[in-house]
Order: structure tokens, then sequence, then C-alpha cells
């Protein structure tokens, strides 16, 4: 069965740092692209990056551009989202999900990170 | 950027009634459209992806339809867990598939 696992949220003050982490199993890694996806609180769905299967082309919301980096570990088929200067509108719920012939077909449980000084 | 725009915002229904919600693309994005089912609570789950191809294991009573720039998602007759909110996706920017709005079912 596929699985993914995120880990990483917690609190964090304005202007710092965070590092998601999406452990996945069930399928093979290497030739899923991956993305993440966040929900802030009572809010929808807010696409946030994307990686291809080999790491080599990654893409970001403006929300987020060139603050956030997204990376791939294929050795450990893990997914990363390095979070830096984060804002309290960075506060939400984010979820890691497999990207699959156009489409997001599994999604892990989330992980809640939360902006706040 | 694609922009993707979900009516209604809400929407009240009673158990066996056929609902219907629209999504509308910014520009034409062929067939590369999915529709998400949320539960409060819960990670997404995909149901309708391709515009019209049903994800494996939803009911049939979920259908989705359109082209190009208008779409639609109905279900014939509402059940009581199909009360939670629905999404709209893009899929034809490469990997940036972005979002409605959402549509929030609710019981009547």
């Amino acid at each position: 069965d596929v699985q993914l696992l995120e880990s990483g949220g917690g609190l964090v003050q304005p202007g710092g740092s965070l590092r998601l982490s999406c452990a996945a199993s069930g399928f093979t890694f290497t030739t899923s692209a991956m993305n993440w996806v966040r929900q802030a609180p009572g809010k929808g769905l807010e696409w946030v990056s994307a990686v291809n299967g080999g790491g080599g082309s990654a893409y970001y919301a403006h929300s987020v551009k060139g603050r956030f980096t997204i990376s791939r570990d294929n050795s450990k088929n893990t997914l990363y989202l390095q979070m830096n200067s984060l804002r309290a509108e960075d506060t939400a719920i984010y979820y890691c999900g497999k990207i699959d012939t156009y489409r997001v077909d599994y999604w892990g449980q989330g992980t809640l990170v939360t902006v706040s000084p | 950027d694609i922009q993707m725009t979900q009516s209604p915002s809400s929407l009240s229904a009673s158990v066996g009634d056929r609902v219907s919600i629209t999504c509308r693309a910014s520009q034409s994005i062929s067939r590369y459209l999915n529709w998400y089912q949320q539960i409060p609570g819960k990670a997404p789950k995909l149901l309708i992806y391709a515009a019209s191809s049903l994800q494996s294991g939803v009911p049939s009573r979920f259908s989705g339809s359109g082209s190009g720039t208008d779409f639609t998602l109905t279900i014939s007759s509402l059940q009581p867990e199909d009360f939670a909110t629905y999404y709209c996706q893009q899929s034809y920017s490469t990997l940036m598939y972005t979002f409605g709005q959402g549509t929030k079912l609710e019981i009547k």
C-alpha cells in the first residue's frame, strides 16, 4: 500500500526556518513526481511546490518562491520542504502528495506548521 | 498563471438530491482537470481525473464532464457521507497544479 508520512511541523517564530519531511513507501518513489499542498486554518487548498522524479526540476507558488526549497532524496524515499523566512500567513497544514499522470492520487495525513511569536 | 474559479462557494442540499458544481479555468486546459473531496480534518481524496475518469474505488454516483475552460462535477444522488468540500484542480501547467477555492456542500 502507498504510504506518505509527513513530519517536521511545529511552532516557529516569524522569520524562522523549518524543514518538513515526507517519508514514502509502497510505490516506485524515484519515478514519481511529488508535491506539497497547504491549507491555512478554515481556508482552501493551496498548491505550494512540486518536483519531478529525478529532482532536477522544481516549481513554486509565487507566495513561497525564494523562501521555500523542495528537494528529495531518492535513496531514502523522502521528500523535503525547507521553509525559510517564515511568515504568519505560512501557518497551515502541509500535505505531501504523490503525482501520477497529471493527478495527485495519494496524500499524506498532513503536518501542522504554526508561525507565531 | 491559470486561475480556477468554482461556483457556488457553498451549497445546501438534501440526501437523495442531484447536485452539480462548476469550475471555470482562466484559459483552456483541455481535459486536464481533477476533482477532490475533503472531509473536515482529513486529507483530500481524488474523485475524478482527466475531467471525467472515475478514480478507482469512487462510487459511480460521482461524475465529471467538460473540456476547455468549463467543467462540472455531478453527484447523482447525495448520500450522507458526501457532505464535504469539493475542489477542482488544473493539471495543464507542468507540475504546477493549482486549485479552485472550493465548494462546501452542506446538509439542508
